[in-house]
C-alpha cells in the first residue's frame, strides 16, 4: 500500500460526458502528479501540482483540467469525453527531503468511454 | 521522439538466477533514475532509484547500475523469485522538473 488513494476504481461513461477523478496523496506529500496509461502510449505525464499550484504540464488535452485543494487532495476533470480517452489514470505523490523525486502511485482509476 | 527505451518487451528467467532489465535514454538532462514494478490492475510500485552522481545503488536483491556515458541504466534482481514476475518500468526525471518519463516496460516472468 503506497498510501495514495484514488476514487473511483472504475468509471464507465458515454462520449461527450464529463467525469471527475479524485486523488489523496500520502500524508505530508505536497506534490501530486497525474499520469495516463493507454494501451498504445504507455505511462504519460499529464500535470503536476505542488501545494495547490500548478508546477508542470505534460501533454494534457485542453478538455482536461486539474486542481489541488488546500487539504492537498487533487481532482482531475475530463470533459467532452471521447472513445480515445479510455485509459488508466494514475495519481502519484512525492514529498520533500532526501528523495523528492521518488513518486508513489495510487491504484488508478480505469475509465471506459462507450 | 522516444526519450526512454526498454528494448526488450519480455524476459523469462529461472527461479534463483539473475534477471537483468535494461533501459536506454537519449537526453543528458536526466539526473535521477528510478525503477518501478507493476502488476496488472495496480499502480506502479517504486523499487529503487539512483542519482546521476552515482553509478550503483543496492537494496536487498535489487541493484541498479547507471552508465552515464552510454546513457544506459540496468536493474539486476538476484536471486529472482516467482513473485518478481511483473512488468518493470524505468522512469527518468531531471532536477528542474518533477515529471517522470517512463519506458515502455519489460514483462519479467520468473519460472519456478
Amino acid at each position: 500500500d503506497s498510501g495514495v488513494t484514488q476514487t473511483p476504481k472504475h468509471l464507465i461513461t458515454a462520449t461527450g460526458q464529463r467525469v471527475t477523478l479524485r486523488c489523496s496523496p500520502r500524508s505530508g506529500d505536497l506534490s501530486v502528479y497525474w499520469y495516463q496509461q493507454s494501451l498504445d502510449q504507455g505511462l504519460q505525464f499529464l500535470i503536476q501540482y505542488y501545494n495547490g499550484e500548478e508546477r508542470a504540464k505534460g501533454n494534457i488535452l485542453e478538455r482536461f483540467s486539474a486542481q489541488q485543494f488546500p487539504d492537498l487532495h487533487s481532482e482531475l476533470n475530463l470533459s467532452s469525453l471521447e472513445l480515445g480517452d479510455s485509459a488508466l489514470y494514475f495519481c502519484a505523490s512525492s514529498g520533500q527531503g532526501a528523495t523528492p523525486y521518488e513518486q508513489y502511485f495510487g491504484p488508478g482509476t480505469r475509465l471506459t468511454v462507450t | 521522439d522516444q526519450q526512454v527505451k526498454q528494448n526488450s518487451p519480455s524476459l523469462s528467467v529461472q527461479e534463483g538466477r539473475i534477471s537483468i532489465l535494461n533501459c536506454d535514454y537519449t537526453n543528458s538532462m536526466f539526473d535521477y533514475f528510478l525503477w518501478y514494478k507493476k502488476y496488472p490492475a495496480e499502480g506502479p510500485t517504486f523499487l529503487i532509484s539512483i542519482s546521476s552522481i552515482k553509478d550503483k545503488n543496492e537494496d536487498g536483491r535489487f541493484t541498479v547500475f547507471l552508465n552515464k556515458s552510454a546513457k544506459h541504466l540496468s536493474l539486476h534482481i538476484v536471486p529472482s523469485q516467482p513473485g518478481d514476475s511483473a512488468v518493470y518500468f524505468c522512469a527518468l526525471t531531471s532536477s528542474n522538473t518533477g515529471k517522470l518519463i517512463f519506458g515502455q516496460g519489460t514483462t519479467l516472468q520468473v519460472k519456478p
